[in-house]
């Protein structure tokens, strides 16, 4: 199997400029996670797809920012007109549910953006 | 009250020592926990996951979990350089199993 990718794995953009990522989880896998994280803490959950439907979000996820897993395969993570608190790690997690199987998550490398 | 709470450390052990990071969580409605190692600049990777009371080992890993308590705990036997990492406590919330991570807890081990 090979694992959670993520593109790009870095990303510098100037403020007010509008970003997107993309993930690609381990295949079959139908639960897809979108995490932020910076420095000195623990990843934080932004938003949470089953197959291809967005099932849950967090408050921390304001009006700029939106995601899609179009097919239940890929998703992109979007941002609009980018703040400089925006900067952080991105991450993609995914798991699989289902058939007695536990949900584990399993995470992809990252997408690192810094905003200008 | 944070919803996970981990010692931030750094927390030093010397090579061939066991080290003992802790965790305590918020939702009593959690019912996977799971352990991360993360390196420097890194993403997470998982090293345990526990889901019922008591202990659970794996290799050089032992997960111990008091739900009563709402405590988790991990322990590195015959820790190695190697092993030198960020640790992230992770319970599991909701109905969709989304993580709740505690900041982590830095693990040195030293020669």
């Amino acid at each position: 199997d090979t694992g959670v990718s993520q593109d790009p794995r870095h990303k510098i953009t100037k403020r007010g400029q509008n970003v997107t990522f993309r993930c690609d989880p381990i295949s079959e896998h139908n639960r897809l996670y979108w995490y932020r994280q910076t420095l000195g803490q623990g990843p934080e959950f932004l938003t949470y797809f089953q197959n291809e439907a967005q099932l849950e979000k967090s408050r921390l996820l304001s009006d700029r920012f939106s995601a899609e897993r179009p097919k239940g395969s890929f998703s992109t993570l979007e941002i609009q007109r980018t703040e400089q608190g925006d900067s952080a790690m991105y991450l993609c997690a995914s798991s699989l549910v289902g058939s007695g199987v536990p949900d584990t998550q399993y995470f992809g490398p990252g997408t690192r953006l810094t905003v200008l | 009250q944070k919803e996970v709470e981990q010692n931030s450390g750094p927390l030093s052990v010397p090579e061939g020592a066991i080290a003992s990071l802790n965790c305590t969580y918020s939702d009593r409605g959690s019912q996977s926990f799971f352990w991360y190692r993360q390196y420097s600049g890194k993403s997470p990777e998982l090293i345990m996951s526990i889901y019922s009371n008591g202990d659970k080992e794996d290799g050089r890993f032992t997960a111990q979990l008091n739900k009563a308590s709402q405590y988790v705990s991990l322990l590195i036997r015959d820790s190695q350089p190697s092993d030198s990492a960020t640790y992230l406590c992770a319970p599991s919330s909701g109905g969709y199993n989304k993580l709740i991570f505690g900041a982590g807890t830095r693990l040195a081990v030293h020669p």
